[in-house]
Parts: C-alpha cells; structure tokens; sequence
C-alpha cells in the first residue's frame, strides 16, 4: 500500500511565479481533500472533491487558488500567481466509507512551500 | 462557528510519567472526533475515531475518551518514541466531509 502520494516534497518559488501541486490518492478511496498548515492557523481546509467532482471551495483563499480532480487517481493544485503569504504546508488527503461510520482520512507527507 | 480547542499547546514529559491531553470541542453537530499524530515533516497520521460520549478506544500506550464537551488523550508510561505533535479533529456533517482541526500539542518525552 503507498499511501497518498505527493510532489514536490519542498518548493521554493518567486513571487508572482505559478506552483502546482500534485496528490495521488490511495487507490479506492473516493473521496479527497486539500489542507493547508502554518504555525498561526493549524491545519485547515481548502477544498475537497467526492467522487472527482469538487464539493465545498469555501476554504480557497483567493481565486488565485484553483483544484482539479480529472480521475480518480490524479489532482493538483495551483496557486497563479504566488505570494509570500501563501508560504505553508500543503496536504493531501483521501479516505473511504468503511462499514457504518468510519471516514479515516489518510494524509499524504505533504509539499513545502516557500514563496520569497 | 465550529472550534477545536487542544491544551496545553505543548508538554514536557519524563519517560515514565504519564498524563494526559485535552481536546475541547463547540460544535453544531458531533459526527466523529478523530485523534491523528504527526511528526516533524510527515503528514498526521491516524490514531482514533471516537463517536459516542463514554466510548474509549485504546493502542498500546494511548487511550482516547470522550465526553458531551471534549475528549482526552491519556498516554501511560510514555516513552521518547511517543514524543510528537497529536491532534485532535471533528467531523460536523454527516457522511463523507472534512474535518475541523485543533492546533495540536507538542508533546516532548525526556529519557
């Protein structure tokens, strides 16, 4: 089992440049999730997709934030263009309905990034 | 709006000396509360899920309680393996749906 995949691991980029991030999901699992980690506001949400189709964006800063899910086992997302502000931790995440209740949501390593 | 607050924000801890985290939690609707771990540079990594107030779950040297208002990580005999930053997350809506994040606790064990 690989567990969620994401790259890069660390990005450092200029201000104004674009970035894209990539997550691999665990393969059967239908649900997605984008977090976002700094140190001031923990971890939170910025968009998740059910079933390859995005269902609450309300967590997306700005519009220069966009998410893809084109298939079950590829999304990005992109940050055009890039500010300082948006240096965090950048992770991916993907779970499945097992039995009744349970939702674990697995969490990829993560991408830092860090806009000069 | 719903809050996870996690306390202390970090704690120092020699092997051996148990204690116990708190997780508070003002929620409109309770659909789960999830304990993750995380270590420096990973990605959290699941521990518990906790539904119903009374309901304890337990791995090795961690037992997860819950209550109506929060629940509790109480950790037995640590070790400097347990050293990490754990997080305590709930789910609000039903279904398939995101979970709230606490800022977590710093959690540091001396050998």
């Amino acid at each position: 089992d690989a567990g969620v995949i994401q790259s890069p691991r660390h990005e450092v980029t200029e201000m104004g440049q674009e970035v894209t991030l990539r997550c691999k999901p665990i393969s059967g699992h239908n649900s997605l999730f984008w977090y976002r980690q700094t140190m001031m506001r923990g971890l939170e949400l910025l968009i998740y997709f059910n079933n390859n189709v995005p269902i609450d964006d309300s967590g997306m800063p700005e519009d220069r934030f966009s998410a893809k899910m084109p298939n079950a086992s590829f999304s990005t997302l992109k940050i055009q263009p890039s500010e300082p502000r948006d240096s965090a931790v950048y992770f991916c995440a993907s779970s499945i309905r097992q039995g009744a209740r349970s939702y674990e949501q697995y969490f990829g390593p993560g991408t830092r990034l860090t806009v000069t | 709006e719903d809050q996870v607050t996690q306390s202390p924000e970090a704690l120092r801890l020699q092997e051996g000396e148990s204690s116990s985290l708190n997780c508070s939690y003002t929620v409109s609707g309770l659909r789960g509360l999830f304990w993750y771990r995380q270590d420096p540079g990973k990605g959290p990594e699941f521990l518990f899920t906790l539904y119903s107030a009374g309901e304890e779950k337990e791995k090795e040297r961690l037992k997860a309680t819950l209550t109506k208002k929060e629940s509790f990580l109480h950790i037995t005999a640590p070790k400097p393996e347990d050293s990490a930053t754990y997080l305590c997350a709930v789910r609000v809506n039903s279904g398939n749906t995101p979970l709230v994040f606490g800022k977590g606790t710093r959690l540091s064990v001396i050998a």
